[in-house]
């Protein structure tokens, strides 16, 4: 199986400056085919379920703030929310769907410094 | 806008089933794989396995080979997750999303369910 590992666990961080989430797999993402990287990211809040961010390791789902960026190729990669607003507190998740089963980091959660 | 909505928690004892459902609303529910995604104590999510509504075809995760199914019945738009011989480690939100994706197997999810939760106690 393919492991998918975040860093850090938690992070706090102040209104309005950037918050930056790190997600390295035990193997490559990157599938020469396409040209894609096989990665996503999710955020999920209190009591609701997971909401999709970012597929592809760079495509910004329909209707997410353009503060949500991702970055990286082959085994490290990054979500990155450029000015963090207070609706942003959630645990984010990245997922590999390169092969099966399919497997997610163990999630970050992200606070208000 | 597609939506996925599922019934209600459960509790059931060690060595009994469980069996969740998701309606679909908003898309052409054959179209699109279903998947289904647990998540247990603490906040790590793992993946079940698929389900293709249309020709009934299945992937599992290995480690739930032989204990579960997934089902459908498109006359109304919805998917079916049974997991048999429970234990309590099967204590978990079960969540059902959709694959969004056609020509790859393994893909994304958008939308999810709202969660079902499953408790497993004597």
């Amino acid at each position: 199986d393919i492991v998918m590992t975040q860093s850090p666990d938690s992070l706090a961080v102040s209104l309005g400056e950037r918050a930056t989430i790190n997600c390295r797999s035990s193997q490559s993402l990157y599938y020469t085919s396409n040209n894609n990287n096989f990665l996503a990211w999710y955020q999920r809040k209190a009591g609701q379920p997971p909401k999709l961010l970012i597929y592809w390791a760079s495509t910004r789902a329909s209707g997410v703030p353009d503060r949500f960026s991702g970055s990286g190729s082959a085994t490290d990669f990054t979500l990155t929310i450029s000015s963090l607003q207070a609706e942003d507190v959630a645990v984010y998740y990245c997922q590999q769907y390169l092969l099966s089963p399919i497997t997610f980091g163990q999630g970050t959660r992200l606070e208000i410094k | 806008q597609a939506q996925l909505m599922q019934s209600g928690a459960e509790v059931k004892n060690p060595g009994a089933s469980v069996k969740v459902s998701c309606k679909a609303s908003g898309y052409d529910f054959a179209r699109y794989d279903i998947n289904w995604v647990r998540q247990t104590s603490g906040q790590r999510l793992e993946w079940m396995g698929w389900m293709n509504p249309d020709n009934g075809r299945t992937g599992y995760a290995q480690r739930f080979q032989g204990r579960v199914s997934m089902t459908s019945d498109t006359s109304i738009n919805t998917a079916y997750l049974e997991l048999s011989n429970l234990r309590s480690e099967d204590t978990a939100v079960y969540y059902c999303a959709r694959k969004p994706v056609y020509g790859y197997v393994m893909g994304w999810f958008d939308p999810w369910g709202q969660g079902t939760v499953v408790t497993v106690s004597s």
